[in-house]
């Protein structure tokens, strides 16, 4: 089946520093890509859906200017942290959608603002 | 948008025996229902999925019901193994929707524990 490859699958940063993850399609490409949040012991909540060529569609009350999200061409989208803080300690999760077959995940990212 | 709830959020069964979640989903546009079982730490993995114009769907040990009259589907195991233990989620969507189409909306998860 299709893969999706997500990178890095934990990281540790700084408060106040940023980071980014890249999400990757690897046969196949997507136009569209959704990124999700999880904390421990929820559910996955969309945070926004990238889109090749334009702008992302950030969720209500996802703060855009702090997920920063790129999706550069039609096999990469990226999700970029800013100046991260603890609570933006989760686990980030990225999705490639097909029209007729399954969603696919990627690793996840596990994110650990210290 | 969609909204989808999900019950119990755990569930503890012996080996051998049944288990059943259910869901319940507000978007009368949702045509796709799918479910993943999320180990600790790792990607959700699709276990099955469901489609609008399909009231069943069967697959070993595992079975999924959906009532659209009622907006409610269900997942059914049968013949628990302790490996079934897991965090189980639920899903709708709205596939082939333009605009949106394919946006995931998760139920808050049922942690199944399969005691021997």
């Amino acid at each position: 089946g299709a893969v999706v490859s997500q990178h890095p699958s934990r990281v540790i940063c700084k408060s106040g520093t940023s980071v980014k993850i890249e999400c990757r399609s690897l046969d196949f490409q997507a136009t569209t890509m959704f990124w999700y949040r999880q904390f421990p012991k929820q559910s996955l909540m969309l945070m926004a859906t990238s889109n090749e060529g334009s702008k992302a569609t950030y969720e209500q009350g996802v703060e855009k200017d702090k997920f920063l999200i790129n999706h550069a061409s039609l096999t990469l989208s990226t999700l970029t942290v800013t100046s991260a803080h603890p609570e933006d300690s989760s686990f980030y999760i990225c999705s490639a959608p097909q029209v007729s077959t399954e969603a696919f995940f990627g690793q996840g990212t596990r994110l650990t603002v210290v | 948008g969609e909204n989808v709830e999900q019950h119990p959020s755990t569930l503890s069964v012996q080996e051998g025996d049944s288990a059943v979640i259910k869901c319940t989903y507000s978007d009368s546009a949702s045509n796709y229902f799918p479910w993943y079982k999320q180990e600790l730490g790792k990607r959700p993995q699709l276990i099955i999925d469901i489609r609008s114009n399909v009231g069943e769907k069967k697959d070993q040990r595992i079975a999924v019901t959906l009532n659209k009259t009622a907006k409610h589907f269900s997942l059914h195991i049968t013949e628990t193994q302790p490996e079934d233990s897991a965090v189980y989620f639920c899903a709708a969507t709205s596939r082939g929707v333009t605009g949106g189409g394919n946006k995931l909306t998760f139920g808050t998860g049922t942690q199944l524990k399969v005691e021997l």
